[in-house]
């Protein structure tokens, strides 16, 4: 069974940093683009950032870029979001999610189910 | 302000049938493929439509998606109560080098 799992999630002051991982199980991990999208509390979902599949691909939203930074260890199966220089407004959980299938590098095709960053003083 | 543009909600009887708009440009939907996505507050969000019009194994043929030059429709068939959710459009913006979502569009099945 696939499966997704975000860590790393919690209290964090302003200007702080935090990282996340996304373990993950029951595909090929290497296979596939990765994922980051977010929600803040009582809003929609936002994409984050994306990475390839070797890595030597990434993107990120305008809101996060020169921030935060994707990353992934296809021998450990495990995608990270190293996040730096906090604000409130990156308050949200966090969700990590896959490629629907192998060569899809925007479709967003299964999810975890979060991991919840508050940013606050 | 999301760079695809969904109503906030729409509402249907049960059986019914109801449509979500999402409206985009050429950066975005007139030149990239469309997903839609249920999301019940709690959970996993879950892939219903890719490509514009394809569904994953296991979404009912209830559901369907349609794509029209800079717009995209999901149409939600036979509406269950268990419909009751946020839908949320997707696709890739060439100018943005981004992913892009709409704002969501909660449903509630009356």
């Amino acid at each position: 069974e696939m499966q997704l799992v975000e860590s790393g999630g919690g209290l964090v002051q302003p200007g702080g940093s935090l990282r996340l991982s996304c373990a993950a199980s029951g595909f090929t991990f290497s296979s596939y683009w990765m994922h980051w999208v977010r929600q803040a509390p009582g809003k929609g979902l936002v994409w984050v950032s994306r990475i390839s599949t070797d890595g030597s691909s990434r993107n990120y939203a305008d809101s996060v870029k020169g921030r935060f930074t994707i990353s992934r260890d296809n021998a450990k199966n495990t995608l990270y979001l190293q996040m730096n220089n906090l604000r409130a407004e990156d308050t949200a959980v966090y969700l990590c999610a896959r490629g629907y299938a192998s060569g899809y590098y925007y479709t967003v095709g299964y999810w975890g189910q979060g991991t919840l960053v508050t940013v606050s003083s | 302000q999301s760079v695809l543009t969904q109503p906030p909600s729409v509402s249907a009887a049960p059986g019914q049938k109801v449509t979500i708009s999402c409206s985009g440009s050429s950066s975005n939907i007139g030149n990239n493929y469309v997903s839609w996505y249920q999301h019940l507050p709690g959970t996993a969000p879950k892939l219903l439509i890719y490509d514009n019009n394809k569904r994953p194994s296991g979404i009912p043929d209830r559901f369907s998606g349609s794509k029209s030059g800079t717009s995209a429709t999901l149409g939600i068939t036979g509406l269950q109560t268990g419909d009751e959710a946020d839908y949320y459009c997707g696709t890739w913006d060439n100018s943005l080098s981004a992913g892009v979502f709409g704002g969501g569009t909660r449903l509630t099945v009356l």
